[in-house]
Order: structure tokens, then C-alpha cells, then sequence
């Protein structure tokens, strides 16, 4: 069975702090690993990720997948309120578009 | 970029009448979406894809007469959850993926359903 676990669950920080998210999956014929970032509906993409080491960004957000360890890291630089949210990372695997979530991390970003 | 109009986005209703939630990829065609449920404080669970033109597949543990799916065009899916139940209450979402995989996949905006 499909599995993916994020951690820390949740995270209190103030606003200029870095943060790391974490999420690792043991999934069945491994196609990528997604990140989301749910407020209060729908989840909204931030990156997809399917090459090992190859690190992606957009604006303070970076990740980076590990193939081998089979895990993935999310970062935060110098957060801000409206970085609070659940954090939520996926993995696609045998099947195409069915996608496995992780629990999620809480992430409150306090001023 | 990729948008997917999910609705209603709330609703409540009475047990046992039935509840029709429509996803529709608006600039994109998409022939498969995957209808996902997630409770409170919990994560997104796959309940199943839908094919268009054809039946859907769910996932162990669903029951596939309760949650009815139809995907009869390339832009649209449903949802019916039928004779529902207090228990079915949730967030219901589904998503799509629109052409190219750099951009994921795009989730409607979700259908929160309270059943009294």
C-alpha cells in the first residue's frame, strides 16, 4: 500500500523565519512528488518533482526530492503570516494521476 | 493556467435525499479526474477516477453505488452521493491535470456537504 508521511505535523513560527518541511513516501512505481499549499479550500500547486537533486523555486519556496531515501524537503526563507497554511505532499505513483497525500503540516506564521 | 470550477460549494441536506456535486475543466479537456474526500484534520483520500466515456474506477472501500460518477464529456464529471447520511459529511474535491506535468495537477475549489 501507497504511503506518505509528513512531518513535523505542525509548526509555530514568526514572520523571518526559515522553515523545512519534510515528507517521505514509499509508493509503488514512483512517477513524482508533489507540494501543496492548502489554506481554506482547494490546494493550490507550488512544485512537481521527478529527478533526484535537482533542486526547484519559486520566489522563498524550494524543494528538492531524494530518489534514493526516498523523501522530499520543502523550504520556507524568511516566512511571512500569509505562509500560514497545511502543507500537503503527494506521491503520484502506478497508476497515472492518482495521488497519494501525506498528512499534512500545520504551518502558522505568527508576526 | 489550468482552471477547474467545482460546485456547489456548500451544501446541506436532509439524510437519505441524494447531492450532485459538478467539476468542469474550463480551459482544458480532461479526460480522466480523480473525485478525492477529506475530513476534518485529516488528509485528501482518493474515492475515485472518473473516465470520460466510460465506468469509473474506485478505490478499496468505496462503495460505488453510494458515490455515483458520471463523466459523460471531456469538460465535465459528477459526483452523486446518494441517500446520504450524517456520516458523509466532508469535503469533497476533485481535481484534473491539464496538459503538460510541470503544472501538476489543479483542484476544483471543493464542495463542503453537511448532512442533517
Amino acid at each position: 500500500e501507497d504511503k506518505v508521511v509528513q512531518s513535523p505535523l505542525s509548526l509555530v513560527v514568526h514572520e523571518g523565519d526559515t522553515v523545512t518541511l519534510n515528507c517521505s513516501y514509499e509508493v509503488t512505481n514512483f512517477r513524482s512528488l508533489l507540494w501543496y499549499k492548502q489554506e481554506k479550500k482547494a490546494p493550490t500547486f507550488l512544485f512537481m518533482l521527478t529527478s533526484s537533486g535537482i533542486e526547484k523555486k519559486s520566489g522563498r519556496l524550494s524543494s528538492i526530492l531524494d530518489k534514493k531515501e526516498l523523501f522530499s524537503i520543502l523550504n520556507i526563507t524568511a516566512t511571512q503570516t500569509g505562509d500560514s497554511a497545511v502543507y500537503l505532499c503527494a506521491a503520484e505513483g502506478t497508476s497515472y494521476g492518482k495521488l497519494t497525500f501525506g498528512q499534512g503540516t500545520i504551518l502558522t506564521v505568527h508576526p | 493556467g489550468a482552471v477547474v470550477s467545482q460546485h456547489p460549494s456548500w451544501v446541506i441536506c436532509k439524510s437519505g435525499t441524494s447531492v450532485k456535486i459538478e467539476c468542469r475543466s474550463l480551459d482544458f479537456q480532461a479526460t480522466t479526474m480523480f473525485w478525492y474526500r477529506q475530513f476534518p484534520k485529516q488528509s485528501l483520500m482518493l474515492m475515485a477516477t472518473s473516465n470520460e466515456g466510460s465506468k469509473a474506477t474506485y478505490e478499496q472501500g468505496v462503495e460505488k453505488d453510494k458515490f455515483l460518477i458520471n463523466h459523460a464529456s471531456l469538460t465535465l464529471s459528477t459526483l452523486t452521493v446518494t441517500s446520504a447520511h450524517p456520516e458523509d459529511s466532508s469535503f469533497y474535491i476533485c481535481s484534473a491535470r491539464a496538459g503538460t506535468a510541470h503544472y501538476g495537477y489543479t483542484f476544483g475549489s471543493g464542495t463542503r456537504l453537511t448532512v442533517v
